[in-house]
């Protein structure tokens, strides 16, 4: 099936740094996701994003929905140890919970003292 | 937001037997849905659970191989049949509330 492409595929990153990544795609979605997950555990919601422009603060953790409708970013300020993980994008065409989530290929996050 | 847990946690299984996965959510919700992560990959849908009628599969899955029950809006089952090697993976539940969609912790299953 489609997958979003996720970029930068990793980073190692030094603890205090900000961080970037973002997520492109061929098609236009309604609705952008932004999940964290951990080894071993099943991705956890960070953050959604619901219309053109929006941009959405948890934290420090703040992410955009691109005016195109075509991409998103997330960004991550003043890492620490506990933001490494693996960061998936996922977008929905249509608006409701009546279809279903294209995942991005994944971001991997490694921080370093 | 709704919390999903999964039975078992994980599983070491032989080739040729099979394993139900069990999916609990603390809350009503409208959809639900199964999903593979193989080892470094991204999650793929394997089919979307409807209450009280056939799940609606996705291109490369079938539902002689995954087999899916959803006896009512809270709970689901997703059975690995005729396991192979190929079938290790992780099986993530996932539910659907509102604008939002939410994972279970998943399965991590082995097939020997």
């Amino acid at each position: 099936g489609q997958q979003l492409n996720q970029s930068p595929q990793s980073m190692f990153i030094q603890e205090g740094e900000d961080v970037s990544m973002n997520c492109t795609s061929s098609s236009i979605f309604n609705t952008w996701l932004w999940y964290k997950q951990d080894p071993g555990e099943g991705p956890v919601l960070l953050i959604a994003l619901y219309k053109a422009g929006e941009l959405t603060s948890n934290g420090r953790l703040t992410a955009q929905f691109g005016i195109t409708r075509k991409d998103s970013f997330l960004n991550i300020s003043a890492s620490i140890p506990s933001d490494v993980g693996i960061y998936f994008c996922a977008g929905r065409h249509n608006l409701g919970t009546a279809s279903k989530l294209t995942f991005g290929t994944g971001t991997r996050l490694q921080v370093t003292l | 937001s709704a919390v999903i847990s999964q039975k078992p946690s994980r599983d070491i299984c032989q080739r040729g037997t099979s394993l139900t996965i069990q999916c609990q959510v603390d809350s009503q919700v409208t959809m639900m849905f199964w999903y593979r992560q193989q080892p470094g990959q991204s999650l793929t849908l394997i089919a979307t659970a409807n209450q009280g009628s056939e799940a609606t599969y996705e291109s490369g899955f079938v539902i002689d191989k995954f087999p899916i029950s959803r006896p009512n809006l809270t709970f689901s089952t997703l059975t690995v049949s005729n396991m192979s090697p190929e079938d290790s993976s992780i099986y993530l539940c996932s539910a659907a509330g509102g604008d939002t969609q939410y994972f279970g912790p998943g399965t991590r299953l082995t097939v020997l």
